[in-house]
Order: structure tokens, then C-alpha cells, then sequence
């Protein structure tokens, strides 16, 4: 069975820095590009990064220099190292893996929540 | 940056309808898209990758088509379970972007 477990959401002020980790188990993490999607509450999804099987790096615009994706395919771990927080950071960040060569996320994790605020 | 348009924002239904779902896209994205339905508290399910292709488990009243710039989603007729919001999703180009998604009601 698939599993993406993601951790290290909470509180944060803003200009802080967090970092969360996703846990993947069931499937060849290392043959899977990977991603972060988030979802602000009460507001509909946001692609944030993704990490290629090469480790190969994406950001949307409003998380370029800032945030940081990264992988460990030793451990089937995938990162994402947020600094210079901002309230409108606050959200819901999922994991999710990508299909091999297709349009889609297949798996997802739970989410974790992360919320800036003084 | 590709915008996706899903309009409208919010549709309502009796089930058993047929309900058809619109994405524009502001440039072509080819086949490179994908929906997904999410229930409130839970994480995203995929249900169409690559325009037109059922994800693994995806009941076959779920169908997507198009091509370029203009995306369908349709069930054929609806369950109870499939009131919920619904969201398309490119990467045919970086960054990769998502609709506004639509919302499909109880009438």
C-alpha cells in the first residue's frame, strides 16, 4: 500500500523558517518525480515545487528563493525547507507523487499545517 | 504562467444528472492535464490524468476530453458520494498552475 506521511507543520512567526518532511513507503520512491501542493484555508490548490527523479528543481513564483525542495531517496523522504515565512504561507502543504511521464498526481499525503502568525 | 479558468464556480445538481465540468486554459497545454475531486478535510483524489485517462479505481461514470485549451470533465450520472469540489490541473508548461475549482452541489 501507498503512503506519504508528511510532518513538522505548526506555528511559526512571520521571517521564521520551517521544515517539513513527507515519508513515502509502498512504491520505487527514487523512480518518482515529487511535489508539494498547498491549500490556504477556505481556497482551492496551489502547486508550491517539485523535485525531479534527476533532483531536478521547480517553484511556483511567489516561493522562488525562499523555499527549497529536496529528496533522500535513501531514506524515501522528500523536503521542503521554507525560510522567510509570510502569512499568506499559511496552509495545508500535501505531498503528492507524480505519475512517470503523466499529467497527474497519483498519491497524496495527508497534509500538514503550517501557520504563520506573530 | 497558464491561468485555468472552471467556470462556473458552483453547480447545482440532483443525483442521477449528468454533470459536465469546464476548463479553459490561457494557452495551450496539449493533453497535459489532469482533475481531481476533493471532499472537505481530505487530500485530493485523481480521478483524470492525461486529458482523458481514468485513474486506477476511478468509477467509469467519471470521463474526461479535450485538447489545447478547452477540458471537459463529465459524470455520467451522480452518486451521492461524488458532491464535492472539483479541480483541474495543467503542466504543460512551468509553473504548473490549477483552476479555481468548481464546486458540484445538492440542488
Amino acid at each position: 500500500e501507498v503512503q506519504l506521511v508528511e510532518s513538522g507543520g505548526g506555528l511559526v512567526q512571520p521571517g521564521g523558517s520551517l521544515r517539513l518532511s513527507c515519508a513515502a513507503s509502498g512504491f520505487s520512491f527514487s523512480s518518482y518525480a515529487m511535489s508539494w501542493v498547498r491549500q490556504a484555508p477556505g481556497k482551492g490548490l496551489e502547486w508550491v515545487s517539485t523535485v525531479g527523479t534527476g533532483f531536478d528543481t521547480y517553484y511556483g513564483d511567489p516561493m522562488k528563493g525562499r523555499f527549497t525542495i529536496s529528496r533522500d531517496n535513501s531514506k524515501s523522504t522528500l523536503y521542503l525547507q521554507m525560510n522567510s515565512l509570510k502569512a499568506e504561507d499559511t496552509a495545508v502543504y500535501f505531498c503528492a507523487s507524480n505519475i512517470p511521464g503523466r499529467a497527474g498526481f497519483d498519491y497524496w499525503g495527508q497534509g500538514a499545517l503550517v501557520t504563520v502568525s506573530s | 504562467e497558464i491561468v485555468l479558468t472552471q467556470s462556473p464556480a458552483t453547480l447545482s445538481f440532483s443525483p442521477g444528472e449528468r454533470a459536465t465540468l469546464s476548463c479553459r486554459a490561457s494557452q495551450s497545454v496539449s493533453s497535459s492535464l489532469a482533475w481531481y475531486q476533493q471532499k472537505p478535510g481530505q487530500a485530493p483524489r485523481l480521478l483524470i490524468y492525461d486529458a482523458s485517462n481514468r485513474a486506477t479505481g476511478v468509477p467509469a461514470r467519471f470521463s474526461g476530453s479535450g485538447s489545447g485549451t478547452d477540458f471537459t470533465l463529465t459524470i455520467s450520472s451522480l452518486e451521492p458520494e461524488d458532491f464535492a469540489v472539483y479541480y483541474c490541473h495543467q503542466r504543460g508548461s512551468w509553473p504548473w498552475t490549477f483552476g479555481q475549482g468548481t464546486k458540484v452541489e445538492i440542488k
